[in-house]
């Protein structure tokens, strides 16, 4: 079956770097957009961006631009989403989804756990 | 920047009762890219409802979307014990892609 499959939970200290994985598998990974949301505790849904399998296109949100990378590898169905200078508010759980123009998020990967702490 | 408002950020209802649940965007959304997203406790958030209004696979019939402009409805016809959770909407016309910031349904 279509399904996303993130790398497991980080723990980071402040000012580190941390990179996620997300593998695709039942689908073709180049047919589809992959999307990145984060979620902290207890708080609602934040986009942070896109990225074209196809052809590596990006598309970041405004305020994490400089700070976040997202990149994919075509030769084992697998995008990576590589978020610089941890500070402790981006504490969350992140998720990649997997994006059609017609049905928006329709896979969603089971989240990683993020926790930036000193 | 698309904001989208829940009004509510808690309903309380009783299983078997009807739920709608509102959505308003600061500006006109296209309804084509308009969806509603459910989410249960440790859980990825799943798509009910794409394009305001078609469910996605699987979703139950007692799911459904409507509204177009600035104003989008959830409705669940008749509430199950599953249903108690948290919803989302969100626009997807229009970058940066976002999401309202969720109404809790709990068990009256």
């Amino acid at each position: 079956q279509v399904q996303l499959v993130q790398s497991g939970a980080e723990v980071k200290k402040p000012g580190a770097s941390v990179r996620i994985s997300c593998k695709a598998s039942g689908y073709t990974f180049t047919d589809s957009y992959i999307h990145w949301v984060r979620q902290g505790p207890g708080q609602g849904l934040e986009w942070m961006g896109w990225i074209v399998p196809k052809s590596g296109d990006t598309n970041y949100a405004q305020k994490l631009k400089g700070w976040v990378t997202m990149t994919r590898d075509t030769s084992i169905s697998t995008a990576y989403m590589e978020l610089n200078r941890l500070k402790s508010d981006d504490t969350a759980t992140y998720y990649c989804a997997r994006g059609d123009v017609v049905y928006s998020l329709d896979v969603w990967g089971q989240g990683t756990t993020v926790t930036v702490s000193s | 920047e698309i904001v989208l408002t829940q009004s509510l950020g808690t309903l309380s209802l009783s299983p078997g009762e009807r739920a709608t649940l509102s959505c308003r965007a600061s500006q006109s959304v296209n309804s084509n890219y308009f969806a509603w997203y459910q989410q249960n406790p440790g859980q990825a958030p799943r798509l009910l409802i794409y394009g305001a209004s078609s469910r996605a696979a699987g979703i139950p019939d007692r799911f459904s979307g409507s509204g177009s402009g600035t104003d989008f409805t959830l409705t669940i016809s008749r509430l199950e014990p599953e249903d108690f959770t948290v919803y989302y909407c969100q626009q997807y016309g229009s970058s940066p892609i976002t999401f309202g910031q969720g109404t809790r349904l709990e068990i009256k």
